[in-house]
């Protein structure tokens, strides 16, 4: 069975410093990845996604992800961020285009 | 883009009562729709999968007469929370997929606030 792990619950990142967030999954099939946002109180936005080509996928709001076979991972980063990336973010798996798997989420907080 | 409308977005309501929380495409057809809850501080835990035209497929653990689904159009899905009891409290979220876009393009509800009293 598919499952996500997203090793921080919270990162704090001071303002205009680079981000990772990490997300390993558990698959015995080939996978497609997302990373999603929320806002509180809100639901979920794309941020990006890998269904299959180049392992470096680009998003929204300057987020990119790799997709890394071997270590099972598809981290997020951001090489510098802004107060407003303040949210939770969501990596989530499916193996067959219907069920989402998602990870317990990270909080990113952004300080000034 | 596809937008995704979930109405309400809070509602309070008495235990033993009836909720109803609706999710519309607005301008997308879908066939299938996804429900989720949400608890706090925690993540989205799918409940069903709302096919249009034939009954949703729940996930195990979710009691199917507790929670109402039903797909009557390719824009309208419904989740009524039957005699709603505190523990029901949460935060619904919707999604859909677009009929004959990429298989994975799903797009997400703004989420109803559900509070039982």
């Amino acid at each position: 069975a598919q499952s996500v792990t997203q090793l921080d619950s919270q990162v704090p990142v001071f303002e205009e410093a680079p981000v990772e967030l990490r997300c390993n999954y558990s698959s015995s099939v080939s996978v497609y990845l997302f990373w999603y946002v929320q806002y509180p109180n809100q639901g979920l936005q794309l941020l990006l996604k890998y269904l299959s080509g180049s392992t470096l996928v680009k998003g929204i709001n300057g987020f990119e992800a790799e997709f890394n076979k071997s270590q099972t991972s598809f981290h997020l980063r951001k090489p510098s961020v802004h107060i407003s990336d303040t949210a939770e973010y969501f990596c989530a798996v499916t193996e067959d285009g219907n069920k989402l798997v998602f990870g317990a989420g990270t909080i990113l907080r952004v300080k000034s | 883009g596809a937008v995704v409308s979930q109405h309400p977005s809070r509602v309070i309501c008495k235990s033993g009562t009836s909720v109803k929380i609706e999710c519309r495409s607005l301008d997308f057809q879908a066939t299938t729709m996804f429900w989720y809850r949400q608890f706090p501080k925690k993540s989205l835990m799918l409940m069903a999968t709302s096919n249009e035209g034939s009954k949703a497929t729940y996930e195990q653990g979710v009691e199917k007469d507790k929670f109402l689904i039903n797909h009557a159009s390719l824009t309208l899905s419904t989740l009524t929370v039957t005699s709603a009891h505190p523990e029901d409290s949460s935060f619904y979220i919707c999604s859909a997929r677009p009929l004959g876009t990429a298989k994975y393009g799903y797009t997400f509800g703004s989420g109803t606030r559900l509070t039982v009293v």
